[in-house]
């Protein structure tokens, strides 16, 4: 079955500091892969998206993300953290033929320390 | 703001009773997606509509239904509710039929006591 895993439940990160959250997924073929931001009591934003082509992909708030076929994963990263990026971030495959049901990991809480 | 609109924002009450969630996509929009988050599930896909018809099912209990009206709008209808309907439900919207690009609402908690 199609599945999206986050190994990593929490993260601490300095401000400052880079970012790298993981995200490995099952599926067959090269799937859609989206990376979304969750704010407390707020709902979901898109921070990039990959579908074909160049597999490092620019997003939103200075993230990127780089797609890894031989490893089926889609890291995201950030080169230098700020406070206000503490989230939840849901990385996400779109899996079913007509291309519409998005399968969501399990997320990954930042939290950011000065 | 993602242009989405859900109501209410919260919403409590009892079990065995029924509610319903609405949802308006972004103007321009076909496609609205329903999902429920909570604790112990995570983020799941309920269901999907595509200008009016019923185009994917997920994870969606037979005591809950949608519909998608000729103005676009959605509604999810959760009835027999349990303890453990518990959640927050989120509606989003596409253009597309293949979800290229979703932008969530805000969300409705549903706090089923």
């Amino acid at each position: 079955a199609q599945s999206v895993t986050q190994p990593d439940i929490h993260i601490t990160v300095s401000e400052g500091a880079s970012l790298e959250l993981r995200c490995n997924y099952s599926y067959g073929a090269t799937p859609y892969l989206f990376w979304y931001v969750q704010s407390p009591g707020q709902g979901l934003q898109l921070l990039l998206k990959y579908f074909s082509g160049d597999t490092l992909v620019q997003g939103i708030k200075g993230f990127e993300a780089e797609f890894k076929r031989s490893q089926s994963s889609f890291n995201l990263r950030k080169p230098s953290v700020h406070w206000s990026d503490a989230a939840e971030y849901f990385c996400a495959v779109v899996v079913n033929q007509a291309g519409t049901a998005l399968i969501f990991g399990k997320g990954t809480t930042l939290s950011v320390s000065s | 703001d993602s242009g989405v609109t859900q109501t209410p924002k919260h919403l409590i009450t009892a079990t065995g009773q029924r509610v319903t969630l609405r949802c308006s996509p972004r103007s321009g929009d076909l496609s609205v997606y329903w999902y429920q988050q909570s604790l112990d599930q995570g983020l799941q896909f309920l269901i999907q509509y595509y200008n009016g018809e019923e185009r994917a099912k997920g994870n969606i209990l037979e005591r809950f239904s949608a519909q998608q009206f000729p103005d676009l709008h959605s509604e999810l209808n959760l009835s027999s509710l349990e303890l453990g309907d518990s959640a927050l439900y989120f509606c989003a919207s596409s253009v597309e039929l293949k979800n290229t690009e979703a932008f969530f609402g805000q969300g409705t908690r549903l706090t089923v006591v």
